[in-house]
């Protein structure tokens, strides 16, 4: 199995600030790569596939960028709405494997 | 508007098998390229994929559940179901279907069920 390597596992941010999640794969992934934001009701929605792609309704604020077995999550100018859980996902093998989670709080 | 549900029996006895319903409304099973997945989540841990369906029929489990997973769909009805047999406390999680279009990502998610493995 692939195993996803999420960093950090916590971070703490300000609103307005420049924020990334990294994502590191055990082997390459061929950008097979999405990424997802859980809120604390437990509500998933997709926000970037196949690295850097954004889903239809995502805010603009929001990037992914990576190759082989580093990928990352930007988020340019933190929203109120953007504190939450975030999750990689790698689709490029069975079975599909997810990061660890990284919280992202208000400091 | 893409929906799902899903529904369990919110709790359940050690050996016995879980089954889940996943039903959806504003794509059909039976169109290329649309699949329905079943991902779990402990209460305060990360998601787990378990399996795929596609509108082919084809399936894929994740191994780790070693033969204990049967995902199945009823197109007429708009539904997938998820069984797990032989479900111990480490299968307490709540359980979330999702749609995928083939070579996109899980693009629309339900609401999740809680399901409780305890005797």
């Amino acid at each position: 199995d692939i195993q996803m390597t999420q960093s950090p596992s916590s971070l703490p941010a300000s609103l307005g600030e420049r924020v990334t999640i990294s994502c590191r794969a055990s082997q390459g992934i061929s950008n097979n790569l999405n990424w997802y934001q859980q809120k604390p009701d437990g509500t998933i929605k997709p926000l970037i596939y196949y690295t850097s792609n954004l889903q239809s309704g995502v805010p603009s604020r929001f990037s992914g960028s990576g190759s082989g077995t580093d990928y990352s999550l930007t988020i340019s100018s933190l929203e109120p709405e953007d504190f939450a859980m975030y999750y990689c996902q790698q689709d490029a093998s069975f079975p599909n494997t997810f990061g660890a989670g990284t919280k992202l709080e208000l400091k | 508007q893409v929906t799902l549900k899903e529904s369990g029996p919110g709790i359940l006895q050690p050996s016995q098998t879980l089954s889940l319903t996943c039903t959806f409304s504003g794509f059909s099973l039976s169109t290329y390229g649309m699949g329905v997945g079943w991902i779990r989540q402990p209460s305060g841990k990360g998601l787990e994929w378990l399996a795929n369906i596609w509108w082919d029929d084809d399936k894929y489990y994740n191994p780790s559940l070693k033969n204990r997973l049967t995902i199945s769909k009823d197109t007429s009805n708009n539904q997938a179901f998820l069984k797990i047999t032989n479900v111990d406390t480490a299968d307490t999680a709540t359980y979330y279907c999702a749609r995928i279009n083939y070579g996109g990502p899980f693009d629309y998610w339900g609401q999740g069920v809680m399901v409780t493995v305890s005797s």
